[in-house]
């Protein structure tokens, strides 16, 4: 069964601080997908990014980078310069193409950044 | 503009009194999703629409049943609230099924999701 795990259930930075949030997933499928969602304050989730598994390539949007490592599982978030509007629960999540039409989210990351 | 939208924000029913949540989506997208959050925990999918087509996940209770009369509106059914009910439901949708090679399909993701509605159970 797919799995994802998010180890750090809440952290704490400070403004302008770097952080690294960590995912990861447990998958026996060739094709998958992983993502990643921002669920703020007022509950409504937003998509952040979308990578498949044939796509090691990390990306980079603003302050935000995304670094895939199929090698360790891994599907690690970095907020740059982190700023109180981060301040949000974060959510990585898996989609196998072939052993599982499910979308499996994680147990989310809470990120408090204080000024 | 909202592009998905829930109402209620908040809805208060009492324990067994049947209750509806409603979503609206403006985007035409073809795959609407129904989420249950409780507290402090991930998003559970409870089951989704591609187009007419339903697709309960196999853990979802009885108890949830969904209806959409056309693309913009899916509703979710409540038969008889118990307290473990209580949650924030979140609708989400989806343009299409993701394609794999050999034709494999696969919902995508849920790429909009509603503010949600929180139910209390009194």
């Amino acid at each position: 069964a797919q799995k994802v795990t998010q180890a750090q259930t809440e952290i704490s930075v400070v403004e302008k601080e770097d952080v690294t949030l960590d995912c990861v997933y447990e998958t026996r499928d060739t094709t998958y997908y992983l993502f990643w969602y921002k669920q703020p304050p007022s509950g409504e989730l937003v998509f952040l990014i979308r990578r498949n598994s044939f796509d090691e390539q990390n990306e980079i949007s603003g302050r935000y980078s995304w670094n895939f490592q199929k090698s360790t599982s891994s599907f690690n978030f970095t907020i740059t310069a982190s700023q109180v509007v981060d301040s949000a629960v974060y959510f990585c999540a898996l989609s196998e193409a072939n052993y599982g039409q499910n979308f499996v989210f994680g147990p989310g990351t809470r990120l408090s950044v204080l000024p | 503009d909202a592009m998905v939208i829930q109402n209620p924000r908040y809805q208060v029913t009492q324990f067994g009194k049947p209750v509806t949540l409603s979503c609206s989506q403006t985007l035409n997208h073809n795959v609407m999703y129904w989420y249950q959050q409780k507290s402090s925990q991930a998003p559970k999918l409870l089951f989704h629409y591609y187009d007419k087509d339903f697709n309960n996940e196999a853990d979802t209770p009885d108890n949830f049943q969904s209806r959409r009369p056309n693309t913009s509106f899916c509703f979710l059914d409540i038969r008889s609230p118990g307290l473990g009910d209580a949650a924030m439901y979140l609708c989400a949708t989806s343009r299409d099924y993701l394609r794999f090679v050999g034709g494999q399909k696969q919902a995508d993701q849920p790429q909009h999701f509603g503010d949600g509605t929180r139910l209390s159970i009194l």
